[in-house]
């Protein structure tokens, strides 16, 4: 078992739509996640960190975190073909059974139709 | 401007010369690390130091050496290049419990 898995994509959704990223983890011990959009050619740009339980919004953007599922996920609301990237979901680097090792999920890529 | 500068961005070699690839960060952050991305296989830890003088492996560190002398930079030094090193790498950088701040990517073709 991968220790993060992402919803298998491509994920293609119209503009204007919900466009809903999940993600699975295997530790236990991870306490923070992170996401990260990638533009083709371009570096992963963090876009939301999520520290506890319960929903965090930021704009469009809202992250969930269930740490009893161990899932987290990521909704676009109104979607704009300026988010067609893939996202990645990635937990924290300290808090997990092997302190510094960083592991990232294999990234959906998402599609915004005009 | 905070960022993570890394250089250079393109670099064709031939197997066996040595390379180094450089990483500097103007934050103040702790954690650094150094990922490689290839199609189908995501992005892939080569190493990573939580602060200065201490690294440790990821996921591929054979073929890749780093050091961390100083808390701004973490060079990748590639000893004896072998076609496939060839990809596209990424240094990050972080403060404690908080996510990463990339740099541009140096896409390495060794031939």
């Amino acid at each position: 078992q991968k220790e993060v898995e992402q919803n298998s994509g491509p994920l293609s959704v119209p503009e204007g739509a919900i466009a809903s990223l999940n993600c699975t983890y295997s530790d236990r011990v991870s306490q923070s996640f992170f996401w990260y959009r990638q533009y083709s050619g371009k570096s992963p740009e963090l876009i939301m960190s999520i520290y506890s339980n319960g929903d965090k919004e930021d704009g469009r953007f809202t992250a969930q975190l269930n740490k009893a599922s161990q899932y987290v996920s990521l909704l676009i609301r109104d979607s704009q073909p300026s988010d067609s990237a893939t996202y990645l979901c990635a937990p924290d680097h300290l808090y997990n059974t092997n302190a510094g090792k960083s592991t990232f999920g294999d990234g959906t890529t998402l599609t915004v139709k005009p | 401007e905070a960022q993570v500068t890394q250089n250079p961005r393109y670099l064709i070699t031939v197997t066996g010369k040595k390379l180094t690839v450089t990483c500097s960060q103007n934050m103040n952050h702790e954690y650094m690390s150094w990922y490689r991305q290839d199609p189908g296989l995501g992005l892939r830890q080569i190493y990573y130091s939580m602060n200065v003088e201490v690294t440790d492996k990821g996921d591929v560190p054979e073929g890749y050496k780093v050091s961390r002398k100083e808390k701004r930079n973490f060079p990748l030094i590639l000893e004896s290049p072998s076609p496939n090193q060839t990809s596209l790498y990424f240094c990050a950088s972080a403060r404690t419990g908080d996510g990463y701040t990339f740099g541009s990517g140096t896409r390495l073709t060794v031939v």
